[in-house]
């Protein structure tokens, strides 16, 4: 059970390049979510999905595209990469976060990401 | 706007000195998460308050959830070096996110 994976770690970008940030899960999780960390501004919410096929977006999606194919992928996609978007990427894993039942989310360890 | 502040942003103790993080919002939220992150790692999940005035206990860390259910805290008794890290709470608005605080960073003086 690797619980939540994300490949790259690090990764260095030319303005106006394109990538995708991976992430899988085997936890059999319906809710995934894609976080960025800037400092002093904690953890802003990009882009998330309850379950295969469905996605929305969260706090700050502009620049980012997603989808979800499976329920174990979840990959982030940035169009054409822009200095402001160096930040660390956190992707998430969690059965739901709906108040009820605990429902632990799970973070996968981050990529981190430099756009010069 | 759905936002949730954290104070202090910094807070530096010396060991075996309490400590305590608080979160508000200005509406009132369905749920509150709370995750510790140690320095250059990820988030991890500690605790979910969901009821009203719910106080829930782990070892030396006490959270609690204010009865309007708009405010939060977590308070450690006699830190522990192992304590460093910072401690971020997360509201729910009864939709399917999740609102992160600024966090606060906790470090330790021996």
């Amino acid at each position: 059970n690797a619980g939540v994976t994300q490949t790259p770690k690090f990764q260095v970008l030319k303005t106006g390049q394109s990538m995708t940030l991976q992430c899988a899960q085997d936890m059999n999780h319906e809710y995934m979510s894609w976080y960025r960390q800037d400092p002093g501004m904690g953890l802003r919410l990009i882009h998330y999905s309850v379950g295969a096929g469905i996605t929305d977006q969260g706090e700050v999606p502009n620049g980012y595209n997603v989808s979800r194919s499976t329920t174990e992928d979840f990959p982030l996609r940035l169009l054409s990469a822009a200095p402001s978007q160096t930040s660390v990427y956190f992707c998430a894993s969690s059965p739901g976060v709906l108040a009820g039942s605990e429902e632990t989310q799970y973070f996968g360890p981050g990529t981190r990401l430099l756009v010069l | 706007g759905q936002q949730v502040m954290q104070i202090p942003q910094y807070q530096h103790v010396q060991e075996g000195e309490d400590f305590t993080t608080y979160c508000n919002s200005s509406t009132t939220l369905s749920n509150i998460q709370w995750y510790k992150q140690r320095p250059g790692g990820h988030p991890v999940f500690l605790i979910q308050l969901v009821k009203s005035g719910e106080v829930k206990k782990q070892k030396r860390l006490t959270f609690q959830f204010g009865e309007a259910k708009k405010n939060s805290s977590l308070h450690i008794t006699a830190t522990q070096t192992t304590d460093v890290g910072t401690y971020f709470c997360a509201g729910g608005f009864g939709n399917e996110k999740l609102t992160f605080g600024t966090g606060t960073r906790l470090t330790i003086i021996p």
